[in-house]
């Protein structure tokens, strides 16, 4: 079946510019995740969907990044005014969800953003 | 901030050896430990989702154990083959939380054939 899908998979910017990563994840899971890896980094949790809610936002840096899932389905990350320190691979995962799960994350393969 | 650690950083085998990395993290608020594979260009795959302490998991040629007590886990590769070649990475559920995955920097593995 689709994986985890995610566009494009490759981004270049200049520095001030707006950019919309999109991801789609795999058909009824509810929960979806985003998460940011920087160079030499482990990937870093960024925000964590239930269905069309950000049920926790708390990994965001600031108030330049911000993420809508307004179907409960696909996802955008949405940055504003980039700074080449947001040059990372973004990546998005979703699972099943539910309370009590181990919610075991499925990813897609990642949005490489550069900021020049 | 959950401090999660994985060594070595990285590691050269050959086609043949086994292998195994380490990851440590805070005992405390255990909830599970996830290790993902991540091949250049490809998505993190999961391998295994460890739950309770002296669990032990394998799929084919790679195992992982995990004791929750002192807050490590092994993961374990046996006759490495290239195709192993990838960065592996460990990640446990952040204070309890049973959606938000901490990670380590990953150990990235080569095999030589």
């Amino acid at each position: 079946g689709a994986g985890v899908s995610q566009t494009p998979s490759n981004k270049v910017t200049e520095k001030g510019k707006y950019v919309e990563l999109r991801c789609d994840p795999i058909s009824g899971h509810t929960a979806l995740y985003w998460y940011r890896q920087s160079l030499g980094q482990g990937p870093e949790f960024l925000i964590y969907f239930q269905g069309t809610g950000a049920a926790d936002d708390s990994g965001l840096p600031n108030d330049r990044f911000f993420a809508v899932r307004p179907e409960g389905s696909v996802s955008t990350l949405k940055i504003q005014r980039t700074e080449r320190g947001d040059s990372a691979v973004y990546l998005c995962a979703s699972s099943l969800g539910g309370v009590g799960s181990y919610n075991e994350q499925f990813f897609g393969p990642g949005t490489r953003l550069t900021v020049l | 901030i959950l401090n999660v650690e994985q060594s070595p950083q990285s590691l050269h085998v050959q086609e043949g050896d086994s292998t195994n990395f380490t990851c440590s993290f805070p005992s405390s608020n255990f909830y599970a430990l996830h290790w993902y594979r991540w091949e250049t260009a490809k998505s993190p795959e999961a391998l295994f989702v460890m739950t309770l302490n002296g669990d032990e998991k394998k799929k084919g040629r790679i195992s992982a154990t995990l004791n929750t007590k002192e807050g490590y886990s092994y993961l374990y590769i046996k006759g490495s083959q290239p195709e192993d070649s990838a960065t592996y990475l460990c990640a446990p559920n952040s204070g309890g939380s049973n959606y938000k995955l901490t990670f380590g920097k990953g150990t990235l593995l080569t095999v030589n054939p």
